[in-house]
């Protein structure tokens, strides 16, 4: 059984903070490591796909870094929305595209 | 169309009842997959179909019966289920199958067995 850890497992900032989370994942047989925000109600949504120790990936006010050598992945969000309250879920790539989620960090911006 | 529907969106069905999940992608995805997410856990892998072939199952009960009839279409099919099954079933797809393709997922279908 693989171990994904994400933390913390909620937080809750004021509109403009910024935070960030962590997801730690077994160093060996590292293939590749997915972050997805769900939102309530609607599916789950990828935000990044990493696979290359070092990875820096930005999408708007998000970012995340990979140290496989490590086993961690952070999650950046930079001058947090209310838009951006949502479930940020890790999954560690190993095998044949399975893909084992950690149980997540739900994030709640207070306007 | 990067969409990937589910049908029904709920289904409340009794231990007896035979029932089945819908998920459908145009997508041209050719792995396709079915996660079960109980509440406040993370979604787990049940079933993953690479060119509509079954590839991975994660020792799920007989009781789960999956079926790709064809690169766009995934059937769950469910007989005498248990109260504890009830959760929300997510499809999700990718391209090729390949490790690192980020997967695609529906709204899901909530599952109540009484």
């Amino acid at each position: 059984i693989l171990n994904v850890e994400q933390s913390p497992q909620s937080l809750h900032v004021q509109e403009g903070d910024s935070t960030n989370f962590t997801c730690s994942f077994p160093s060996s047989n590292f293939y590749a490591l997915h972050w997805y925000r769900w939102e309530t109600a609607k599916s789950p949504e990828a935000l990044f796909v990493m696979t290359l120790n070092g990875d820096e990936k930005k999408k708007g006010r998000i970012s995340a870094t990979l140290n496989t050598k490590e086993g961690y992945s952070y999650l950046y969000i930079k001058g947090s929305q209310p838009e951006d309250s949502a479930t940020y879920l890790c999954a560690f790539i190993y095998g044949y595209s399975t893909l084992t989620f950690g149980k997540g960090t739900m994030l709640l911006v207070s306007p | 169309d990067t969409e990937v529907t589910q049908t029904p969106k709920h289904l409340v069905m009794g231990m007896t009842n035979k029932k089945s999940l819908k998920c459908e992608q145009h997508m041209g995805h050719r792995a396709m997959y079915w996660y079960k997410q109980k509440a406040k856990k993370p979604p787990e892998l049940m079933f993953v179909y690479s060119y509509e072939k079954l590839s991975i199952n994660e020792s799920v009960p007989s009781r789960f019966s999956p079926e790709c009839p064809n690169s766009s279409l995934l059937n769950l099919h469910l007989h005498a289920l248990q109260p504890e099954d009830s959760a929300l079933y997510l499809c999700a797809s990718s391209g090729e199958g390949k490790d690192g393709n980020e997967q695609f997922f529906g709204p899901g279908t909530r599952l109540t067995v009484l």
